[in-house]
């Protein structure tokens, strides 16, 4: 079954860490580029990140830049995204979602994980 | 990388047609045939109904179309079902590896 399933999403007191993961299967993953796309309650998407398919080559929206960071092991067919210094706005759904050959559309999403920054 | 400009609502009555409008500029929209839109129903995650500004993966129904002029890219829903109600997203590549949202379009069928 082609399929994304996210985890790691919980409740995290501001200025911590939380990593969140995207488990593939069902395609080839090591062939696909993988973004992050977040959705804060009852607002709409944003993307966040983009990591090519082999890794190495990753950019960030300027929001996110320099306190989020995109990874994935092609081995375990698994994305990552680590998340510090975390702040109320970050508040959130994170899907992470399939790049296309382009990149820049979205054929498949996973259902997402709810990261709650909160005190 | 500011956000693509979407009307907040649209409405239309079974069997008529709605267009949702997406206004960006000469950096993204305008810029490139990069332009997708996505349907999201509440609590599930979004799906791609149109790629490459008029394309449509398998699937989607036809009663679903897209276009642009300029900077504005459109969504044409034909035919309205009561499933179709949903919100609605573009979303274009803005250059330089980056990609921006619309802010969401909120259709209901009457």
């Amino acid at each position: 079954q082609v399929q994304l399933v996210e985890s790691g999403g919980g409740v995290v007191q501001p200025g911590r860490s939380l990593r969140l993961s995207c488990a593939a299967s069902g395609f080839t993953f090591s062939s696909s580029a993988m973004h992050w796309v977040r959705q804060a309650p009852g607002k709409g998407l944003e993307w966040m990140t983009v990591i090519s398919n082999d890794g190495n080559y990753e950019n960030y929206a300027d929001s996110v830049k320099d306190r989020f960071t995109i990874s994935r092991d092609n081995s375990e067919n698994t994305l990552y995204l680590q998340v510090n210094s975390l702040r109320a706005e970050d508040t959130a759904i994170y899907y992470c979602a399939r790049g296309t050959n382009n990149w820049w559309y979205f054929d498949l999403w996973g259902r997402g994980t709810l990261v709650t920054v909160s005190s | 990388q500011s956000a693509l400009t979407q009307p907040p609502s649209a409405s239309g009555s079974p069997g008529q047609s709605v267009t949702i409008s997406c206004t960006g500029t000469s950096s993204d929209v305008g810029g490139y045939n990069y332009v997708s839109w996505y349907q999201q129903h509440p609590g599930k995650a979004p799906k791609l109904m149109i790629y490459e500004v008029n394309k449509r993966p398998s699937g989607v129904p036809d009663r679903f179309s897209g276009s642009k002029s300029a900077n504005t890219a459109s969504l044409t829903v034909s035919g309205l079902q009561a499933e179709d109600e949903a919100d609605y997203y573009c979303g274009s590549y803005a250059g330089s590896s980056n990609l921006v949202f619309g802010g969401g379009t909120k259709l209901t069928v009457l």
